[in-house]
């Protein structure tokens, strides 16, 4: 199984509250992301897990937390949504550390802020 | 910060013509060149990659060139069939360092 799970599909957020979404994996993979994609533009990397490590992007390193309790597993939190929170949050993971392997995406989550 | 630019933006062109998408990056740390697309409602698969030690690489319809004096790499279908409209994003990866930089994406229509 390759597939990249997240969830939910599409998720509405009051301005101001906590937004937390889900990725899983079965493929026993090291790492895994999370971008950011909003229309016309490239997807950003927010951040990833190398196994335990958390690796968050200057730019956004106050604006997203996550947590990965397991191998399979990883979460992005948003702890105070704000209007530019609206995008479409791809999680992907790849095996080792990723820079030269296959990144596996998910069907991503449709977050709107309102 | 890194930055790769991807053109054109969409990309319209009949069927069984061929498609170009061409992609410039500015790290010249970069040496793998992944090409992922991305189907309407479906999530970004890999479908060709191209590392530095080589200039051209094919698979099936799927050409990709790699210039790295001019650090440009472009992605070729030849004789295109619907099933290729989707997006398609083009990125540049220093394989010694995590990132990968994508480009804004290719909207490509393919017409009948």
């Amino acid at each position: 199984d390759t597939t990249v799970k997240q969830n939910p599909r599409y998720k509405l957020a009051r301005v101001g509250k906590p937004v937390n979404l889900i990725c899983s994996q079965t493929m026993n993979h090291d790492t895994m992301y999370w971008y950011q994609k909003k229309p016309n533009q490239a997807p950003k990397l927010l951040l990833f897990y190398y196994d335990k490590i958390l690796n968050r992007e200057a730019d956004t390193f106050e604006k997203f937390q996550s947590s990965r309790p397991n191998n399979s597993f990883c979460s992005l939190y948003i702890g105070s949504a704000g209007l530019e929170y609206s995008a479409m949050y791809l999680c992907a993971s790849s095996i080792g550390t990723a820079s030269a392997e296959t990144l596996y995406f998910g069907s991503g989550t449709r977050l709107t802020v309102l | 910060g890194e930055q790769v630019e991807q053109l054109p933006s969409i990309l319209r062109v009949q069927e069984g013509s061929s498609a170009s998408i061409n992609c410039s990056y500015e790290d010249s740390a970069s040496n793998y060149f992944p090409w992922y697309k991305q189907e309407p409602g479906e999530n970004p698969k890999l479908i060709i990659d191209i590392r530095s030690n080589m200039e051209r690489k094919q698979i099936q319809e799927l050409i990709v060139l790699l210039d790295k004096k001019a650090k440009r790499f472009s992605l070729h279908i030849t004789d295109t069939q619907p099933g290729d409209s989707a997006m398609y994003f083009c990125a540049a990866i220093d394989t010694n360092a995590y990132k990968v930089i994508f480009g804004k994406g290719t909207h490509l229509h393919v017409l009948p």
